[in-house]
């Protein structure tokens, strides 16, 4: 089926405003991520869904992050009275299975800018 | 910590000229290790991967060896096209889910 999608593709806001940024998996995976690229910086991990089990939050920079997955499938990463350092673009993939050999499908990305 | 490095870029290059991009990592245990790359506008696609010493993973001309002894896995091509211009993450799981990536090295080749 279609890949891993995310929308909106770019979002602008304003500093202390909150934003919420989507992730459509690719249908039948189990796990799904989330990572940051900043500029000039590798992709950093964010959170992390495996089925029905408790995510792993532990790259979450800070509380104002939070992530949710409903019904196995969609996820949200909203974040809280944004800051110009939260810009970035987020990245959400999907796997099968969540193993470490398992091939990670990517999404093309939200950029969002905090002004 | 585990950790990734990479070659920094740009690397420009003409086109039909051989191309190595170095990736050495840090690593608990037996890592997997990846080539991902993002093309102009697109997300992140896995290039090749290697799961063993000594494993070469390969696809579309790109080739990357698992060197355990030298805890390296190099991006190499013998002969680069205008198309293959984009940036390359190399990366590594340890045995979990989670990937570390390098920071990215962006190649530009001119025709």
């Amino acid at each position: 089926g279609a890949g891993v999608s995310q929308s909106p593709s770019n979002k602008v806001t304003e500093k202390g405003k909150d934003v919420e940024l989507r992730c459509d998996p690719i249908s039948g995976h189990t796990a799904l991520y989330w990572y940051r690229q900043s500029l000039g910086q590798g992709l950093e991990f964010l959170i992390y869904f495996q089925g029905n089990s408790a995510p792993d939050k532990s790259g979450l920079p800070s509380d104002r992050f939070s992530a949710e997955r409903t019904g196995g499938s969609v996820s949200t990463l909203t974040i809280q009275r944004t800051q110009q350092e939260d810009s970035a673009v987020y990245l959400c993939a999907s796997s099968l299975a969540g193993g470490g050999t398992d091939t990670q499908y990517f999404g093309p990305g939200t950029r969002l800018t905090v002004l | 910590g585990n950790s990734v490095t990479q070659m920094e870029g740009p690397v420009t290059l003409s086109e039909e000229a051989f191309l190595t991009i170095n990736c050495t990592y840090t690593a608990t245990g037996y890592p997997s290790l990846f080539w991902y790359v993002q093309y102009p506008g697109e997300g992140l696609q896995l290039l090749l991967k290697a799961t063993k010493a000594d494993d070469k993973g390969s696809n579309k001309g790109f080739e990357a060896t698992y060197r355990k002894e030298t805890t390296s896995f190099h991006l190499e091509k013998g002969s680069v096209q205008v198309s293959d211009s984009a940036v390359y993450f190399c990366a590594l799981s340890s045995g979990t889910y989670k990937y570390i990536f390098g920071t990215g090295t962006r190649l530009k080749v001119l025709a």
